[in-house]
């Protein structure tokens, strides 16, 4: 079964800093993997993917993800830290099994970046 | 381009309700899925719906269904309402120019319906 972990429930970093966000997946096939944000009281917000092609994916807010098949990892990274980027992040693997637009999503990484 | 939008956005149920859901996905989306979020359990996929048809759905009870009309808008029901039925249910369309769907086509979400049931 398609399956995401992400190992930190919470992490914090100072404004400024770069900050990273891990994920791992476990797909037969290939994957196709996303990273997802979400602000209290909303929905989630599409940040990336990776489907094929460069490792390095860049999306939205100025947030990347560096996807690994050696060691099966989705990182999301931010070179610089904003108080703004405090949120739940989620990342997903969408399900090839069902052949259909099903995503399985990780238990989310509380991102915490202090002044 | 507006987005996905939910309503209502909160609701309070009692246990043994029914409640109704709406969505209205992006113009153009024919793909709309359901999940349920909960701090226990996170977010699970409910079922997903494609030009009027469930094509898949998840391991939920049949007190939840769903439909979707020709205009692409979905709604869900559930029935005879439990406590354990609380929680944020998020609508989410996917779809291209042209009305396709592929493997690389990312989902938008709306704001969700809180849904409480005492």
């Amino acid at each position: 079964a398609q399956s995401v972990a992400q190992p930190e429930d919470q992490v914090n970093v100072a404004e400024g800093n770069p900050l990273t966000v891990k994920c791992t997946y476990s797909v037969s096939g290939n994957p196709y993997l996303f990273w997802y944000v979400q602000y209290p009281n909303r929905g989630l917000q599409f940040l990336l993917k990776y489907i094929t092609g460069d490792n390095l994916v860049k999306g939205s807010y100025g947030f990347e993800a560096e996807f690994n098949k050696s060691q099966t990892s989705f990182h999301l990274k931010k070179p610089s830290a904003l108080v703004s980027d405090s949120a739940l992040y989620f990342c997903a693997v969408r399900d090839l099994n069902t052949g259909f637009q099903k995503l399985v999503f990780g238990t989310g990484t509380r991102l915490l970046v202090s002044p | 381009k507006a987005g996905v939008t939910q309503t209502p956005r909160y609701l309070i149920k009692t246990r043994g309700q029914q409640v109704t859901l709406s969505c209205s996905p992006i113009s153009g989306h024919r793909s709309v899925s359901w999940y349920q979020q909960t701090p226990g359990q996170g977010l699970q996929f409910l079922f997903e719906y494609f030009s009027e048809t469930q094509r898949n759905k998840g391991n939920f009870p049949g007190r939840f269904s769903g439909r979707q009309f020709s205009n692409s808008r979905s709604e869900m029901n559930v029935s005879t309402l439990e406590l354990g039925d609380s929680a944020l249910y998020l609508c989410a369309s996917s779809g291209s120019r042209g009305g396709g769907i592929g493997f690389n086509n990312e989902q938008f979400f709306g704001p969700g319906t809180r849904l409480t049931v005492l």
